[in-house]
């Protein structure tokens, strides 16, 4: 599996702008990167996904660096609702996802 | 984005029964289901691949007589915890992988067991 590299965790204030960063320097040409967050309690909730491109969605926006070997996930506004554990994943075709320890975001009100 | 549910999301059972744990995909085929469990404050640990109308394939350390996975069509599948004992208790968790660019992976909601 291509791994993945992400900070333990991160704080921002609420209704700024929070950049998450995922370093994976082993990418392969045909991996999709992806991102989920959980909340407490629940199932990882998908969050964006891109191949080459930036990527915006109603939820986030991935930056995607042009030598793919590092991407950042970013939330224009944080809210307290966006605090949770946030991973990076790679992923081809029928592979498996295998979860790292994530970045932990907390939210300063 | 695609749904996935699980049933139940709370369970207690007592130690030495068998409980049984499903994963819907709502609006899409899946032909490929992922059953993950979680100890507090740790990552999600992949138990098992389950793959329709195939036998699941199960990660190192993992007992597949103990958790018997069923993957009878292309929405659901099926988690068995059988003769459960206290240390079983975890967060389970299943996911489906849809068919869309990226294959993207859904998750469930998933199902707090306690044994006991």
């Amino acid at each position: 599996d291509a791994k993945t590299t992400q900070p333990n965790s991160m704080e921002s204030n609420e209704e700024e702008p929070v950049h998450l960063p995922c370093n994976h320097s082993t990418i392969s040409g045909t991996d999709y990167i992806h991102w989920y967050r959980q909340l407490p309690s629940q199932g990882p909730e998908y969050v964006i996904h891109g191949l080459t491109s930036n990527v915006n969605n109603r939820m986030a926006s991935l930056a995607i660096a042009e030598d793919r070997k590092s991407s950042t996930l970013i939330l224009h506004r944080a809210t307290l609702r966006d605090a949770a554990v946030y991973y990076c994943i790679l992923n081809f075709g029928n592979e498996k996802l295998t979860f790292g320890t994530g970045t932990r975001l907390t939210i300063i009100p | 984005g695609a749904v996935v549910s699980q049933h139940p999301s709370r369970v207690i059972c007592k130690s030495g029964t068998s409980v049984k744990i499903e994963c819907r995909s709502l609006d899409f085929q899946a032909t490929t289901m992922f059953w993950y469990r979680q100890f507090p404050k740790q990552s999600l640990m992949l138990m098992a691949t389950s793959n329709e109308g195939s036998k699941a394939t199960y990660e190192q350390g993992v007992e597949k007589d103990k958790f018997l996975i069923n993957h009878a069509s292309l929405t659901l599948s099926t988690l068995t915890v059988t003769s459960a004992h206290p240390e079983d208790s975890s967060f389970y968790i299943c996911s489906a992988r849809s068919r869309e660019p990226g294959n993207t992976i859904y998750f469930g909601e998933g199902s707090w067991l306690t044994v006991v």
